[in-house]
């Protein structure tokens, strides 16, 4: 199975700021990487796919790149509502894996 | 819009078999494109991948759980159902119902809110 390294496993932000997100696969993947997030209680929702492609919806401030193993979700001005945990999935080979989850606080 | 809802007991004893059913609304399970699957959350941990099936009747399943389970569709009602036999209380987690699309890459869009089930005697 693919493993994807997702860091760091936590941190905390202020309001405005500028975030990023990283993960790491265990063997090349193309830009077989979606990007999740998860508010308490909630299911996890769809942010970015195919690794920089923003899904309908998803505000402008979150943006994905990378290719290969290495792979990163940013979040610029950080807003009240994206306090949540993030997770990186790859679908390059089956199982499909996720990241451990990143989780946003303030 | 494509909408996901579980529904399912949500104890089981251990040894017996888990049964969920997703029922979809806003699009067809029998149409190609997409597949259909499910995903679970053990409680403060992450996602695991169960497995997904095809219209065509084609399954994946994760080979960490392919000996106790069976995904299967009813096109019928276009519902598609989990059934994982033998439990313990290592699955007792959330469960979520997916659709996966696919264009190349695949992601899964949109998931359904999620069902707690606890394997508990």
């Amino acid at each position: 199975d693919i493993q994807m390294t997702q860091s760091p496993s936590s941190l905390s932000a202020s309001v405005g700021d500028r975030v990023t997100v990283t993960c790491r696969a265990s063997q090349s993947i193309s830009t077989y990487v979606n990007w999740y997030w998860q508010k308490p209680g909630r299911a996890p929702a769809l942010l970015i796919y195919a690794a920089s492609r923003l899904q309908s919806g998803v505000p402008s401030r979150f943006s994905g790149r990378g290719s290969g193993t290495d792979f990163s979700l940013t979040i610029n001005n950080l807003q009240p509502e994206d306090f949540a945990t993030y997770y990186c999935q790859q679908t390059y080979s089956t199982p499909p894996t996720f990241g451990g989850g990143t989780r946003v606080e303030i | 819009q494509v909408q996901l809802q579980e529904s399912g007991p949500g104890l089981v004893k251990p040894s017996q078999t888990l049964s969920l059913t997703c029922t979809v609304t806003g699009g067809l399970i029998s149409r190609g494109g997409s597949y259909w699957g499910w995903v679970r959350q053990h409680p403060g941990k992450g996602l695991e991948w169960i497995g997904y099936i095809y219209y065509s009747g084609e399954t994946f399943y994760n080979p960490s759980l392919k000996s106790r389970l069976t995904i299967s569709p009813d096109m019928s009602k276009n519902q598609f159902s989990l059934n994982l036999k033998s439990v313990t209380a290592a699955d007792t987690a959330v469960y979520y119902c997916t659709r996966v699309e696919t264009g190349g890459e695949s992601w899964i869009d949109p998931w359904s809110p999620g069902t707690l089930v606890t394997v508990s005697s």
